[in-house]
Order: structure tokens, then sequence, then C-alpha cells
């Protein structure tokens, strides 16, 4: 069964401080990863995309990376704002499948 | 605003009631999904559209919840009979498909907060 596992489920940590999420899954075959920033009441929207020739991609201060052989990716975040307070959703794409499957997301507070 | 747009943001009703939804997607966007989320989960697939067509629905779909995209542009979700478990975020997202590959972006709206009393 295609599924998506993050961890942790919420995350607390101080306006300035790195952090890491992770992002397991057993889609197969698999397409591509994607991670989302959901804030509270909105829709996701996407940070970075990755396909299975792809190991890190950046997208300001959010680095992301993919690990095809162990189907692990994850989403580091620097010197972290008040405005990166939100939910981050790994979304996962199988190849031949219009659908994507969520994970659950992660809920990370960045205190003042 | 060129994004995918939702109306209402916010709906409250009664139980048993009937809503409906209406998604606005990206005006050259031949695809539309519908998701729903709850809170602290990740959304869950509904239904979704290529141009007018409605290509799948989810389980999660009851006999209770119908999808519409008439003109193969803008949607509506409607559910009849709430219940309190329908209660949720609904969003609508779009994406322009030019072949069988899934890499193309969906662009997700605001969302409509549904409440059911």
């Amino acid at each position: 069964k295609n599924q998506v596992e993050q961890s942790p489920q919420s995350l607390i940590i101080l306006e300035g401080k790195n952090c890491t999420l992770q992002c397991n899954y057993t889609v197969s075959p698999f397409s591509n990863l994607r991670w989302y920033k959901q804030d509270t009441g909105r829709g996701p929207v996407s940070l970075t995309i990755m396909t299975f020739s792809e190991n890190t991609k950046s997208n300001g201060r959010y680095t992301a990376t993919l690990d095809a052989d162990t189907k692990q990716s994850s989403l580091h975040i620097t010197a972290s704002q008040l405005s990166d307070s939100a939910s981050y959703i790994c979304v996962v794409s199988a190849r031949g499948d219009d659908k994507i499957i969520f994970g659950k997301g992660t809920r990370l507070h960045i205190l003042p | 605003d060129t994004g995918v747009s939702q109306n209402p943001r916010h709906k409250i009703t009664k139980r048993g009631q009937n809503v409906t939804f209406r998604c606005d997607p990206i005006s050259e966007h031949n695809r539309l999904y519908w998701y729903r989320q709850t809170l602290g989960q990740g959304p869950e697939f509904l239904t979704y559209f290529q141009n007018e067509a409605q290509l799948e629905k989810s389980r999660l779909l009851s006999d209770r919840f119908s999808a519409e995209r008439p003109k193969g542009s803008f949607s509506t979700l409607e559910i009849q009979r709430t219940e309190q478990g329908d209660s949720a975020m609904y969003l609508c997202a779009s994406s322009f498909q030019t072949g069988p590959s899934s890499y193309n972006e969906q662009f997700f709206g605001p969302g409509t907060r549904l409440t059911v009393l």
C-alpha cells in the first residue's frame, strides 16, 4: 500500500534555530516528491519538488533532500523565522498514477 | 488574482441541510481536484476531473456527495443531508496535465471550512 509517513508530528523551536523534518514513503513506482507548506486556514503551497535523480534542492532557507534507495526525504529549515510556523506536508507521486499521496504533516511552531 | 479561488471560505450549517461549494481553477488548467482535510491530517483525495469528465472518485465520496464541472472550468461540490462528520476543510486544486506524467504541480485554493452543527 502506498503510504507517506512524517515525523515528528509537531515541533517547537526558537526563532533563529535550524530544524529538520522527516518523510518516509513506500510509494512505488516513484515519480516525484514535493514538500508543501500550509499556513493555518490556507491551502498548501509547494516549496520544492524532486524526482528520482535529484538528491537535494533548495528554495531560500528551505533545503530538501531525497534518498530514493531508502525512500526517505528531509526538509531542513535554516535560521527559522516566525513566519515559518505552519504545517509542512510531504507529498509523493507514483509514476503512471494521477493521484498524489499526502503525509499527515509536521506542525512547526516557531517561538520568539 | 490568477490563483485557485474557492467560495465560500467558511460555511456553518445544521445537520441535515445541503451545502454547495464552488471552486474556480487557474484558467488554463485542465485538471481539477477536490480534497478533504480534517484537523491534524493531510488532505484526503475525494475526486478529480479532466476538463468536464469526472475520472475518479474516492471511497470517501459517499452517495451524499456529488461533484460537477459542467463546462470544464469551475466546479461545484455538493453535500446532501450533512452530518457532523462532514465537518472539515474542503480543498480544491488544479493543474495543467500535459501527458501521463504525475510531475505536474497541483495548485491549491484557500479551502472552504465546513462546520456542521
